[in-house]
């Protein structure tokens, strides 16, 4: 199956410092790609969706001006927490779309995922 | 409204007892279904998928889901479980008028007696 590395695995960073995180599709083109924040024993909350060359669609909530996206490439998408705090610390998960055929078929494959610690 | 619900929070099962997670949807027509398994700290692995065509589907790891239209449901299943398969299980869906966006069930935690 299609492969999404993710980087850094683990962060821990100070107060009002920023972080970004990678998200590479390493054996595919991925037009599209997937932010997710996972908080301790929930499901994936989608943060935004990261369209490559144009600016990324953010849910209803999102801070788009705390969570900067860039998709640069077709394999790159980058997740930048701005002035973190300590709120921002969670579980933040990346996936890309595979497009089948003529159909968008969505399968997403996703990254091992990033744990953010903001002290 | 469009949803997917997994009813079960946590599931015990014994090693090499058989599994049943359940899913169900909420949506007017046949959506894109999936299961994945996380495992702790760890991102998603796909375990099987559903697009069309026969109702019951192979995946990873021994695992099968069947969609039944009638029902709204597509449930995982395993005849054997092995002490690795703990972990926490989604099911997900895509409604196809929803921006092709992926919609996540609360997740199911598998835990595996000796």
């Amino acid at each position: 199956g299609a492969v999404v590395s993710q980087h850094p695995s683990w962060v821990i960073c100070k107060s009002g410092t920023s972080v970004k995180i990678e998200c590479r599709s390493l054996d595919f083109q991925a037009t599209t790609m997937f932010w997710y924040r996972q908080f301790p024993k929930q499901s994936l909350m989608l943060m935004a969706t990261s369209n490559e060359g144009s600016k990324a669609t953010y849910e209803q909530g999102v801070e788009k001006d705390k969570f900067l996206i860039n998709h640069a490439s077709l394999t790159l998408s980058t997740l930048t927490v701005t002035s973190a705090h300590p709120e921002d610390s969670s579980f933040y998960i990346c996936s890309a779309r595979v497009i089948q055929g003529k159909l968008t078929k969505n399968i997403q494959y996703f990254g091992a995922g990033t744990r953010l610690s903001v002290l | 409204a469009q949803s997917v619900t997994q009813p079960d929070i946590h599931i015990t099962v014994s090693e090499g007892a058989s599994l049943e997670l359940r899913c169900n949807y909420s949506y007017g027509a046949t959506p894109y279904l999936f299961w994945y398994v996380q495992s702790p700290g760890q991102g998603l692995q796909l375990l099987l998928k559903y697009f069309s065509g026969d109702t019951l589907v192979q995946g990873i790891k021994g695992f099968e889901a069947e969609f039944k239209r009638s029902q709204s449901s597509f449930n995982l299943r395993k005849p054997s479980v092995h002490w690795s398969d703990a972990a926490e299980y989604f099911c997900a869906v895509v409604f196809m008028n929803r921006d092709d966006k992926i919609i996540f069930g609360k997740g199911t935690r598998l835990h595996i007696l000796p």
